[in-house]
């Protein structure tokens, strides 16, 4: 399975603060989703991205959250004003498909 | 909005014995159709698919079946291993127009030895 990188693997943030979420996919994967797992809990989907333009995006994905490709390669989700019931695991997934996506390990979010 | 059934939330089954997972989509679009299994603490790892022009599929001890027109899909396990302990999660994705992957709520399987 190709590897995926994300960092931080953990963050811990207050109540309130921006926080970025960072992912470097394959170079060859066009495709990118990110979810988000609250423990304990399923996966939710949050967004997919292609072509550089969001393609879909659940209700979950407010204002309060965004995606970017800021230097063509990595992707970065940020959470403008952070909130408890944020606190979850974040995963992203590049793929070569729209169907086949590969996760990476995560960064786990802290909000306190 | 779309939404994907998964039953049952836990199994328990015996070394050896079979394991059976089923799940239930809402969206008619939905063309492909992942299982992920998912150990403690780790990242869901893809174990195997199906496309909806296909009916049932294998890979060794485990299998997939699905039933488009009564929009069913279950996951089969055999001569199931503690090794085989995980949460289980299905998953629909439709690709029209825009893509979006729904899951199920995951099944916790325990095997004993």
């Amino acid at each position: 399975e190709p590897e995926v990188t994300q960092t931080p693997s953990h963050q811990v943030t207050q109540m309130g603060q921006e926080v970025i979420l960072r992912c470097v996919p394959i170079s060859n994967h066009l495709y990118f989703y990110w979810y988000r797992q609250i423990l304990g809990q399923k996966v939710e989907f949050l967004v997919s991205f292609y072509n550089n333009e969001i393609s879909e995006k659940s209700e979950i994905f407010d204002d309060q959250f965004s995606v970017e490709r800021p230097d063509g390669s990595n992707f970065t989700l940020k959470i403008r004003s952070t909130k408890l019931e944020d606190s979850a695991m974040y995963f992203c997934a590049p793929g070569a498909s729209p169907e086949t996506q590969y996760f990476g390990p995560g960064t786990r979010l802290l909000v306190l | 909005g779309e939404n994907v059934e998964q039953h049952p939330s836990t199994l328990s089954v015996q070394e050896g014995d079979s394991a059976v997972i089923k799940c239930t989509y809402s969206d008619s679009a939905s063309n492909y159709f992942p299982w992920y299994k998912q150990e403690l603490g780790k990242r869901p790892q893809l174990i195997i698919d199906i496309r909806s022009n296909v009916g049932e599929k294998k890979d060794q001890r485990i299998a997939v079946t699905l039933n488009k027109t009564a929009k069913h899909f279950s996951l089969h396990i055999t001569e199931t291993q503690p090794e085989d302990s995980a949460v289980y999660f299905c998953a629909a994705i439709s690709n029209t127009g825009g893509f979006k992957t729904i899951f199920g709520a995951g099944t916790r399987l325990f095997v004993k030895a």
